[in-house]
């Protein structure tokens, strides 16, 4: 069975402080990788894709893929309390399979 | 413009009934996905349309589920005799095309508890 798998949390940073998010999957076939970001009692939000190696920068938050060890992260610099939420982590399976697997998130708290 | 919405927001219902819940995809959208979440968990997939063909139902958990898309716009996900076990916040959510590569919009969700 296809995993995501992320540190629950919770995690708790200062307010203007970088959050580390970390994220990994077990298929190795996977091509599309998603964050989104879930207050509570509200839909998944997109925040972030990312396909190729490397880093994707928008704004306050950068994502970091690595195929190779089939790892994904998002860093969100300058964290702000309206930051606090949960984030997911998404993967696209391989193959003609369309739908998004999720991991079980993890909860940020950015203290004021 | 409208996002994805869907109806009702909230639903109790007494084991053994039956439930129907909607889900309107933004105009347009070709793709439409039904998502399970359960308290503290992530989205698991459902099923997956591309306009009215319903093209994966492998996340199913039962027969006693059923999804359609009759004029590949509004959907319906029903869920019939339900069980205690199915009390959990189902997502909508749909995309452009049919390319894999799109973004997915998710709807507000329907918070359903079964007594």
């Amino acid at each position: 069975q296809k995993e995501v798998e992320q540190n629950s949390g919770p995690l708790s940073v200062p307010e203007g402080a970088i959050a580390s998010l970390n994220c990994t999957y077990s298929d190795r076939g996977s091509q599309s990788f998603f964050w989104y970001r879930q207050y509570s009692g509200k839909s998944p939000e997109l925040i972030m894709s990312i396909y190729s190696n490397g880093d994707k920068e928008d704004g306050r938050f950068t994502a970091q893929l690595n195929k190779a060890s089939q790892y994904v992260s998002l860093l969100i610099r300058d964290s702000q309390p309206s930051d606090s939420a949960t984030y997911l982590c998404a993967v696209r399976d391989s193959g003609s399979a369309r739908q998004l697997t999720f991991g079980s998130g993890t909860q940020l708290t950015v203290l004021p | 413009g409208a996002g994805v919405s869907q109806s009702p927001r909230y639903k109790v219902a007494k084991r053994g009934q039956d439930v129907a819940l909607r889900c309107d995809p933004i105009s347009g959208h070709v793709s439409l996905f039904w998502y399970q979440q359960a308290l503290g968990q992530g989205p698991e997939f459902l099923t997956y349309f591309q306009n009215e063909a319903q093209l994966d139902k492998s996340g199913l958990p039962s027969d006693r589920f059923f999804a359609e898309r009759p004029e590949g716009s509004v959907s319906t996900l029903k869920i019939q005799r339900t069980q205690q076990e199915d009390s959990a916040v189902y997502l909508c959510a749909s995309s452009l095309v049919g390319t894999g590569a799109e973004t997915q919009y998710f709807g507000p969700g329907t918070r359903l508890l079964v007594l």
